[in-house]
């Protein structure tokens, strides 16, 4: 199984509004990803959780909010978000941080922020 | 400075031919290239990684390069067919910190025509 699987796939929010977007992996990876990506652009990074520690934010404003309750899931918490946060938000994992086999990334949510 | 950049941004082909999709890097230190497709509004999939000491990697019609002098990679598509419309990220990485950071490249679109 080399299956990222991400909800919801697409989501509405005002900017009062509080969500979470959800991440799930079962290939055993030490290593997870947020990466926010805009139309026609590439991906950038935000988080990265290693051994389920975050590791590295990538200076993402605090109205994004990680959480990894175990190394199969990631959470992103939403809070007062942007119209300009609207994006395709994916995630990733691969084996280890350091590892130079394959990033497998999700479908992807994408969310619109009214 | 990291960067990835990819030639051409867009590329239109008639079903059944070939293409070729190029891409120069500056990445220190370097670990990885991959190239990754696409599906509007889908996370990556990844098509092939290679270190530098690969020249070069089939994954069924897609055929990559790796020129580590040049700092050069190309994608060979053959027998090109509709699905493979998409857009094809080059991307570089980069060993640093315990971190394997991916550096994407703007990406080529690719639209096969029947």
């Amino acid at each position: 199984d080399t299956e990222v699987t991400q909800t919801p796939k697409h989501l509405v929010m005002g900017m009062t509004n509080k969500k979470s977007l959800k991440c799930e992996q079962h290939m055993g990876h030490r290593a997870m990803y947020w990466y926010k990506q805009k139309a026609k652009k590439p991906p950038e990074l935000m988080f990265v959780y290693s051994y389920e520690k975050l590791s590295i934010n990538e200076s993402v404003p605090s109205r994004f909010s990680p959480e990894c309750p175990n190394s199969s899931l990631l959470n992103l918490h939403l809070h007062a978000l942007q119209p300009e946060d609207s994006a395709l938000y994916l995630c990733a994992s691969s084996q280890t941080p350091s590892s130079t086999d394959t990033q497998y990334f999700g479908p992807g949510t994408r969310l619109t922020v009214l | 400075k990291n960067q990835v950049e990819q030639s051409p941004q867009s590329l239109i082909i008639l079903e059944g031919k070939n293409c070729t999709l190029q891409c120069n890097y500056t990445v220190s230190p370097f670990s990885n290239l991959r190239w990754y497709k696409q599906d509007t509004g889908r996370g990556p999939v990844s098509l092939t990684i290679m270190t530098f000491s690969e020249n070069t990697k089939s994954n069924g019609r897609y055929t990559a390069t790796l020129d580590a002098d040049t700092k050069q990679s190309s994608l060979h598509i053959t027998a090109s067919q509709l699905s493979d419309s998409a857009s094809y990220i080059c991307v570089g990485s980069s060993l640093s910190g315990g971190y394997n950071k991916l550096i994407f490249g703007a990406g080529t679109r690719l639209a096969v025509h029947p």
